[in-house]
């Protein structure tokens, strides 16, 4: 099964919206990651954020974390056509050294 | 520019065939992963390897094998064993940390009839 569970698995907006999506994942991690895939093409890497931290930035990107609810969410703040893809979250646990990707939200940004 | 280099892009096969993705980077990175993906889903792990001449069954490893015979280079063969290769399979590597972020390449899509 999963470790990371994205919602919602799809969002649509328009351009200059605030792009807002949540994973929960199951078991303790050491670090929590967010990544991102356009179509057909491989996944980059965005924002990897540790267990001992609660939230960090990155440009138009916000990401929290939550360890007591086992929760995380990427914020994408004034969206543009460009960042329409599909996101995805990955954990690493704190006991392993495999990520677990979840099954992604495909993010759709309208101009 | 360093990178993960998988080719073909595409690849069509025959039902019985063993067929082998390939995958070089030039990071100089110690880890080497291979992912599979199916349409509208998350990615799971099949193999990985930590260092040369040393790799590690994932999640899905049945039907699939590997080699790590150099640091830059980590082949993936689907034999024909698998039940449903048809699927989207991604590269990735690290530089062998395992809090680092993993390096994509841009896949194989494999279409197997």
């Amino acid at each position: 099964s999963q470790q990371g569970e994205e919602d919602p698995q799809a969002l649509s907006i328009q351009e200059g919206e605030n792009a807002t999506m949540n994973c929960s994942y199951k078991t303790s991690i050491n670090n929590l990651q967010w990544y991102r895939q356009n179509s057909g093409r491989g996944l980059v890497h965005l924002i990897l954020i540790r267990s001992n931290e609660r939230e960090k930035h990155s440009g138009r990107l916000r990401v929290t974390l939550d360890t007591s609810k086992k929760s995380s969410s990427l914020l994408i703040t004034a969206s543009r056509a460009a960042d329409t893809a599909s996101y995805f979250c990955a954990t690493l646990p704190a006991a392993g050294n495999k990520l677990t990707f979840g099954g992604g939200t495909r993010v759709l940004v309208k101009p | 520019d360093g990178g993960i280099t998988q080719s073909p892009k595409y690849l069509f096969r025959k039902e019985g065939q063993n067929v082998t993705l390939s995958c070089e980077q030039n990071l100089n990175h110690d880890a080497m992963y291979w992912y599979r993906q199916d349409p509208g889903q998350g990615l799971r792990l099949i193999y990985y390897s930590q260092i040369v001449n040393d790799f590690q069954k994932g999640d899905i490893a049945e039907g699939y094998s590997v080699s790590r015979e150099k640091k830059e280079s980590f082949p993936l063969t689907v034999t024909s064993a698998q039940k449903n290769p048809t699927a989207f399979y991604l590269c990735a590597s690290s530089p062998g940390q395992y809090n680092s972020p993993l390096h994509f390449g841009n896949g194989t899509r494999l279409t197997v009839t």
